[in-house]
């Protein structure tokens, strides 16, 4: 069963906007991870928060995680067209360490 | 950078015939994982080994999948008989050994189609 639930489903941007996304989960975590997905290939690692994180960055990345809310976004500034790609939020939970995806957002970054 | 190597990338085969596939983890991860992803979802956790020892397969349909890491190095996946359900993107994914928690490291992923 999956954890974490993206919304939104789906996102369309000009390029240059900033698009964000959030994930909501159910159980206790011990870290949340943010993959990206391009058309018919395999996931890539963008960035970990751990849970006694709120904030971390990385290059055009922001992530934070509240975790008395179970929630976390991420946040993509100034976005290009190869930030077109199918983002999901993974947890790592606290009771068994198994990464559970949540059904991801379809980002489309417009020229 | 190293990375995990997955073949095929695709297959199509007809129901109640078998299908393999094949991973290669990054050298020195002694962790690997199938997942199997359907279309418009995030993928799912088949099976998870430790060295050539399975640790979780408990979403693993095993009257028709089975996994095996020999060695502890390269693994396959089989699926026999294949049904029209199975069809989906199976990845596979690694990880260092003390890391469980920490990142996974994907293949690009074997798209199955069952006609």
């Amino acid at each position: 069963s999956q954890q974490g639930e993206e919304d939104p489903q789906a996102l369309s941007i000009q390029e240059g906007e900033n698009a964000t996304m959030n994930c909501s989960y159910k159980t206790s975590i011990n870290n949340l991870q943010w993959y990206r997905q391009n058309s018919g290939r395999g996931l890539v690692h963008l960035i970990l928060i751990r849970s006694n994180e709120r904030e971390k960055h990385s290059g055009r990345l922001r992530v934070t995680l509240d975790t008395s809310k179970k929630s976390s976004s991420l946040l993509i500034t100034a976005s290009r067209a190869a930030d077109t790609a199918s983002y999901f939020c993974a947890t790592v939970r606290s009771n068994d360490y198994k990464l559970s995806f949540g059904a991801g957002t379809t980002v489309t970054v417009r020229a | 950078e190293a990375e995990v190597a997955q073949s095929p990338r695709y297959k199509i085969t007809e129901k109640s015939q078998a299908v393999a596939f094949w991973c290669d983890p990054i050298s020195g991860h002694a962790t690997l994982y199938w997942y199997r992803q359907i279309l418009g979802q995030g993928p799912e956790l088949l099976v998870q080994f430790q060295d050539e020892s399975v640790v979780d397969d408990s979403q693993l349909p095993k009257d028709r999948f089975s996994a095996e890491r020999l060695k502890g190095v390269d693994s396959t996946l089989k699926i026999q008989p294949a049904e029209l359900g199975d069809s989906a993107m199976y990845l596979c994914a690694s990880s260092l050994p003390l890391a469980s928690t920490d990142t996974q490291y994907f293949g690009p992923g074997t798209r199955l189609t069952v006609l």
